[in-house]
């Protein structure tokens, strides 16, 4: 069966950067973008990002421009997000999530990983 | 970027009685050229990743019970649930992926009355 299995929860200091990783097994990994959605203490889901699983192209919200970066590893069908300058507004729960239909950028999401918990906090 | 708002922000039902959420876009989700609205309902319980209940604004996923259903086109969505359940009680978003950035909206919380 599908799943998603992400890393453990982090806690950083104001200005330092994280990585959550999302290792995928069940499915053929390059049939499927994947996403990173947060969702912060009592706010709405916020869409981060979406990768190419195998030409590891990204695209990202305009609000996380320039301090965000979404890879991919084939070799271990796994997926990264590593997030720069964190402030505690991105304390947060992040989620990888993956289409349900192959092949598709824009999407809803039907898997979704167990979500990792970001603190940031001095 | 597309503005997806809820009402009511929450609601609490009896038992076996309809419950109806909505859901607004600020901008049209119908692709015409396949008459496919791109809008999404999910269900949330604390702690656990949303699920996926309803996709293309009306079809319900595999395994999601009849009691759920979505209607609406373009700009405007209802979710509804037709008898409630103890087990419904949770938090309902609407998602469009229309365009990127996919947008959410704000949740609406359903509780037992």
């Amino acid at each position: 069966q599908v799943q998603l299995v992400q890393s453990g929860a982090e806690v950083k200091d104001p200005g330092a950067s994280v990585r959550v990783s999302c290792k995928t097994s069940g499915y053929t990994f390059s049939d499927y973008y994947l996403h990173w959605v947060r969702q912060a203490p009592g706010q709405r889901l916020e869409w981060v990002g979406v990768v190419h699983p195998t030409a590891g192209s990204a695209g990202y919200a305009q609000k996380f421009q320039g301090r965000v970066t979404i890879t991919t590893d084939t070799s271990t069908s796994t997926v990264y997000m590593h997030l720069r300058s964190l402030t505690s507004e991105d304390t947060a729960v992040y989620y990888c999530a993956r289409p349900l239909d192959t092949g598709s950028y824009s999407s809803d999401f039907d898997h979704w990983g167990q979500g990792t918990l970001v603190t940031v906090s001095s | 970027d597309i503005v997806m708002t809820q009402s009511p922000d929450s609601l609490a039902v009896s038992l076996g009685e309809r419950a109806t959420i909505t859901c607004k876009s600020s901008q049209g989700v119908l692709f015409t050229s396949n008459n496919k609205n791109y809008l999404a309902w999910y269900q949330q319980k604390p702690g656990q990743p949303p699920k996926l209940l309803i996709r293309w604004a009306s079809t319900r996923e595999s395994g999601v019970p009849d009691r759920f259903s979505g209607s609406g086109s373009g700009t405007d969505f209802t979710l509804t649930i037709s008898s409630l359940q103890a087990e419904d009680v949770a938090l309902y978003y609407c998602q469009q992926y229309y365009t990127t950035p996919l947008t959410f909206g704000p949740g609406t919380k359903v509780d037992i009355k």
